[in-house]
């Protein structure tokens, strides 16, 4: 069965550097979404992007966020400048087009020291 | 915009028992309603899901139901094993967003 891929599986930075979470959504899904998971709370959505460009983002989708489908199978957040706030787990989705269910992969743990 | 609330938050049956967990939602515009099953170190999977024009849903033991007016849906597992041991979260989308907003997850604990 066709499953969402995340790397890296763990992520451990120092604040204020750039971090690159990468994941290959499902082959015939064209709608990618990010979320993340503070530790013990609720997942939060973050940005979702359809037809190379970002079609709706939460506040929490600041300027130091950014996205990016660099290929056709590659779907990246960017974090800039890392606070220690940022630390969680980070989610990639994706579901075909026309449909609602959002496929979501194993997830990137980031750590901000 | 939508808020979803959960409970319980935490929930502990012995192995064979039922377990209930009821989710409400505030926006009358959403339409789909998807419950997801977390275990430790995985991303939410999808387990069971429904739409507003059905009023009940079931998939061997696990079934939901969705209440439109009282704007509240239930996910119900019977016949609780260990390995239905996990977070569960309900979510809420529609009116024009496929954007679920999730509760805030119910950690289920079979006993054996």
């Amino acid at each position: 069965e066709p499953e969402v891929t995340q790397t890296p599986s763990h992520q451990v930075t120092q604040m204020g550097q750039e971090v690159i979470l990468r994941c290959v959504p499902i082959s015939n899904h064209l709608y990618f979404y990010w979320y993340r998971q503070i530790l013990g709370q609720k997942v939060e959505f973050l940005v979702s992007f359809y037809n190379n460009e970002i079609s709706e983002k939460s506040e929490i989708f600041d300027d130091q966020f950014s996205v990016e489908r660099p290929d056709g199978s590659n779907f990246t957040l960017k974090i800039r400048s890392t606070k220690l706030e940022d630390s969680a787990m980070y989610f990639c989705a994706s579901i075909v087009t026309g449909g609602e269910t959002q496929y979501f992969g194993p997830g990137t743990r980031l750590l901000v020291l | 915009g939508e808020n979803v609330e959960q409970h319980p938050s935490t929930l502990s049956v012995q192995e064979g028992d039922s377990a209930v967990i009821k989710c409400t939602y505030s926006d009358s515009a959403s339409n789909y309603f998807p419950w997801y099953k977390q275990e430790l170190g995985k991303g939410p999977q999808l387990i069971i899901d429904i739409r507003s024009n059905v009023g009940e849903k079931k998939d061997q033991r696990i079934a939901v139901t969705l209440n439109k007016t009282a704007k509240h849906f239930s996910l119900h597992i019977t016949e609780t094993q260990p390995e239905d041991s996990a977070v569960y979260f309900c979510a809420a989308s529609g009116g024009g967003s496929y954007i679920p907003t999730f509760g805030r997850g119910t950690s289920l604990i079979v006993h054996p």
